[in-house]
């Protein structure tokens, strides 16, 4: 079945970076784009961007430009976030998700499969 | 930036009775890129309406989306159990609207 597993949850200290991976099944790997959104306790969803696991081209929301880097890795068919300079309230649960993408030649926009979660605490 | 404010909050109804959930956008959206999300305590979200009105696989057809421009609408026909949750909509590649809580 179509799964996304990502990696475990993270304490970071401030300044810091995290790396969150999310592992992709069942399914064509390179055919969907990749999402990331996050969610600080209490607070609404944050779309944080996209990449395009065939091309590692991306598009990232401008609130995460210059300290958020989205790549890939084909072979294990993984993709992953990095957030760097890490600031208290960068604390959140971090998920990917899968693009809806193409269905015959028409293309739908959403985001259907999502990864279980990581959180990333930021503390001193 | 396109902002989405939903409303209500909280909307606070019985299972049986009929939900009606506005979000509406600070301009005009593409309705192809308007999709509504359902998050339940602890959960990932969950995919319930893409394209402002199309059911995601799986959804049942108690769940129907409408609108357009700047003006969407979630309605839950006959309200279950299972239903009172936070729905978020959300412009493709872009932000989401705060959200609103269906309470029992």
């Amino acid at each position: 079945q179509v799964q996304l597993v990502q990696s475990g949850a993270e304490v970071k200290k401030p300044g810091a970076s995290v790396k969150v991976s999310c592992k992709a099944s069942g399914y064509s790997f390179t055919g969907y784009y990749m999402h990331w959104v996050r969610q600080a306790p209490g607070q609404r969803l944050e779309w944080m961007g996209w990449i395009n696991p065939n091309s590692g081209d991306t598009n990232y929301a401008q609130k995460s430009q210059g300290r958020v880097t989205m790549t890939r890795d084909k072979s294990i068919r993984t993709v992953y976030m990095e957030l760097s300079r890490l600031k208290s309230d960068d604390t959140a649960v971090y998920y990917c998700a899968r693009d809806l993408g193409w269905e015959g030649t028409a293309y739908y926009y959403g985001m259907d499969v999502w990864g279980q979660g990581t959180t990333v605490t930021v503390s001193s | 930036e396109i902002v989405l404010t939903q409303s209500p909050g909280t909307l606070s109804l019985s299972p049986g009775e009929r939900a009606t959930l506005s979000c509406r956008a600070s301009q005009s959206v593409s309705s192809n890129y308007l999709a509504w999300y359902q998050q339940k305590l602890g959960q990932a979200p969950r995919l319930l309406i893409y394209g402002a009105s199309s059911r995601a696989t799986g959804v049942p057809d108690r769940f129907s989306g409408s609108g357009s421009g700047t003006d969407f609408t979630l309605t839950i026909s006959r309200l279950e159990p299972e239903d009172f949750a936070v729905y978020y909509c959300q412009q493709y590649g872009s932000s989401f609207g705060q959200g609103t809580r269906l309470e029992i």
